[in-house]
């Protein structure tokens, strides 16, 4: 089956500094990703969506400045947190459309990985 | 607009008991719809796609147009049902899924 992998599962950082999220699909090309951040007890929140070799497309509230998304191949994404405050301290979570599929929305994620920000 | 409702954050019934999770949507054409699960401590996994109208786990969900609903049904919980799930609906942008709130799942013994 489609797997998803995310790297790092979990980081701590100081408020101000940046931090990477790596999404990679590991058997199939991933032509659509998305990335989401999940608060305790609630629903998953749309961050963006990136499609490969595009710009990402950012749901409205999230700033694209601080939250760079870069989508440079078919099997990789990346959320880069910039100038991180404790407030960004959250779940974050990607998923990957497989783009062999033309006609299903089904999304294959990732495990996650759990910002704090200190 | 479109949207997902999910009615009940929470629901919890006794093993062997029928099950419903109830899902509403708001789409004007034809709709796509999901159903994600997430156990303890492991990703979101797909459950139920309507298309494939098929049973996983013995959960089973039907598309009734009329009412807008795709609710979740299982003949006799398990405990092993327990989880968070997650009714979805493809949405018309770029691929994306429109979620419902949740509804936490407990089966007691």
């Amino acid at each position: 089956g489609a797997v998803v992998s995310q790297h790092p599962s979990w980081v701590i950082c100081k408020s101000g500094t940046s931090v990477k999220i790596e999404c990679r699909s590991l058997d199939f090309q991933a032509t659509t990703m998305f990335w989401y951040r999940q608060f305790p007890k609630q629903s998953l929140m749309l961050m963006a969506t990136s499609n490969e070799g595009s710009k990402a497309t950012y749901e409205q509230g999230v700033e694209k400045d601080k939250f760079l998304i870069n989508h440079a191949s078919l099997t990789l994404s990346t959320l880069t947190v910039t100038s991180a405050h404790p407030e960004d301290s959250s779940f974050y979570i990607c998923s990957a459309r497989d783009g062999s599929v033309s006609s299903y929305n089904e999304q294959f994620f990732g495990p996650g990985t759990r910002l704090t920000v200190l | 607009a479109q949207r997902v409702t999910q009615p009940e954050k929470l629901l919890s019934v006794f093993k062997g008991a029928p099950v419903e999770l109830k899902c509403n949507y708001s789409y004007s054409g034809s709709p796509e719809l999901f159903w994600y699960v997430q156990y303890s401590r492991q990703r979101l996994q797909l459950l139920l796609r309507h298309i494939s109208r098929e049973s996983i786990k013995g959960f089973t969900a039907d598309l009734n147009k009329g009412e807008t609903s795709f609710h979740l049904k299982k003949p006799f919980a398990q405990e092993e049902d327990s989880a968070m799930y997650y009714c979805a609906l493809g949405g018309d942008s770029n691929y994306q899924l429109i979620w419902g709130a949740g509804t936490k799942l407990i089966i007691k013994p």
